[in-house]
């Protein structure tokens, strides 16, 4: 399966302070990446789809100001959290869909995630 | 998209087969049949799909019933690292289609 790796994989912040967060593509072109945000015990919920070179779509109750992403590459997705505050502490994951030479995946392969803790 | 109906936990012993089954009985035509997995504190680990033949794979099978309306995901031999939380997600086809998740079933693999 294809391969989507996220940087870092945990980071400690202050309060005000924003964080950005990468998700690379290893071996395929997404075309499409998604984020979302699980807080403990809870499910994923989707924050936002990303198309190479277009403007995130979020969704409902997701500030767009406050989360900023960017897709400016066919293998790179960044999510910055904008003055983080302890609320916005949370496990964030990106996925990515695409193709690799003439295979589709329509199926979406899951970075590792990234742990942010807001003090 | 369709939702989804799982059964919140399940137990299974090590080297029996895991069946976990999911209901999507307003699941429409051109909708898949997604199931994955997140192993605690990862990222989801996508395991198999399907849109109404059984499908089978390297790591599970997954049965659809001929009305669509149900299907179960079975490893045929579970370990202890199948562990996990599985998600049965039902959407349509293509990049940009959006992953709904629900609370899925959390399979426990004991001795």
């Amino acid at each position: 399966g294809a391969v989507v790796s996220q940087h870092p994989s945990w980071v400690i912040c202050k309060s005000g302070t924003s964080v950005k967060i990468e998700c690379r593509s290893l071996d395929f072109q997404a075309t499409t990446m998604f984020w979302y945000r699980q807080f403990p015990k809870q499910s994923l919920m989707l924050m936002a789809t990303s198309n190479e070179g277009s403007k995130a779509t979020y969704e409902q109750g997701v500030e767009k100001d406050k989360f900023l992403i960017n897709h400016a590459s066919l293998t790179l997705s960044t999510l910055t959290v904008t003055s983080a505050h302890p609320e916005d502490s949370s496990f964030y994951i990106c996925s990515a869909s695409g193709t690799s030479g003439v295979m589709t995946y329509n199926e979406q392969f899951f970075g590792p995630g990234t742990r942010l803790t807001v003090l | 998209d369709a939702k989804t109906t799982q059964p919140p936990s399940m137990d299974c012993a090590e080297g029996r087969a895991a069946n976990l089954p999911c209901n999507h009985s307003t699941i429409s035509g051109n909708e898949y049949v997604y199931w994955y997995r997140q192993i605690h504190s990862q990222g989801p680990q996508y395991i198999i799909h399907g849109l109404k033949n059984n499908e089978t794979n390297e790591m599970a099978s997954l049965i659809i019933t001929e009305d669509r309306k149900s299907s179960t995901l079975i490893l045929p031999h579970a370990t202890l690292r199948d562990t996990a939380v599985y998600y049965c997600i039902v959407r349509s086809t293509g990049t940009a289609s959006k992953l709904t998740f629900g609370t899925g079933t959390r399979l426990q693999v004991t001795l």
